[in-house]
């Protein structure tokens, strides 16, 4: 059971575009929600985070919202740029753990 | 922010033995966990490595497939034995550890670059 889903494995956009990477989780007890970049042969780096209590945090051109009716949240980078090529990957933990879920990621490619 | 480092980097291994990834960290944490990559597939927790005491496995880890080392606080081992094909992954070694954030500092998980294992 997949409880933390993300629907495209790939995303393509053109620099200067927005990217927008999409999540889907069905766990209720998650309260908070992270996105991960990883590049090929590295392991995944902390992008951004967003508390429950929140439907939106922005840090710079990266900004999540979580819609927590839909159980939903998306990634928005505004203007993308080939830099950000890379796969992301989508993560909650329940309250009080740090067991992240994560989910099978989305591979970005922004074209110059 | 916490540096970690793994050892080996990537292997090719045979069927039926065994292979000991190391995770160093640059600073002392208190937890520690071990994540697998299939291909294609999400991060799956392995493990949390406790120092001092027994590792916790999640469901569909145990111990006698993945026994964990902690000796101390800025260093765990992860071994894979009697491997085959389908432990074919990467392995990652995870620490939670303290950032600055707007409104102070919070805890976030920061990987290691992973271990890439192929099982022939």
């Amino acid at each position: 059971d997949q409880q933390v889903k993300q629907n495209s494995p790939s995303l393509s956009v053109q620099e200067g575009r927005i990217s927008i990477l999409n999540c889907d989780y069905t766990n209720s007890m998650f309260d908070y929600f992270l996105w991960y970049k990883k590049y090929p042969a590295e392991g995944p780096t902390f992008l951004i985070s967003i508390s429950s209590i929140k439907d939106k945090n922005e840090d710079g051109r990266f900004t999540v919202f979580l819609n927590k009716s839909a159980k939903h949240l998306s990634l928005h980078i505004v203007p993308s740029q080939p830099g950000d090529s890379a796969v992301y990957f989508c993560a909650a933990r329940p309250s009080g753990t740090y067991k992240y879920i994560f989910g099978t990621g989305t591979r970005l490619k922004v074209l110059a | 922010s916490a540096v970690i480092s793994q050892k080996p980097s990537r292997d090719i291994c045979q069927r039926g033995t065994s292979l000991t990834i190391q995770c160093q960290v640059d600073s002392q944490v208190t937890m520690m966990f071990w994540y697998r990559q299939q291909p294609g597939q999400s991060l799956t927790l392995i493990a949390t490595a406790n120092q001092g005491s027994e590792a916790t496995y999640e469901s569909g880890f145990v111990i006698d497939k993945f026994p964990i080392s902690r000796p101390n606080l800025t260093f765990s081992t992860l071994t894979v034995s009697n491997m085959s094909p389908e432990d074919s992954s990467i392995y990652l070694c995870s620490v939670v550890g303290t950032v600055a954030s707007g409104m102070g500092y919070r805890n976030e998980q920061f990987f290691g670059p992973g271990t890439r294992l192929t099982v022939l």
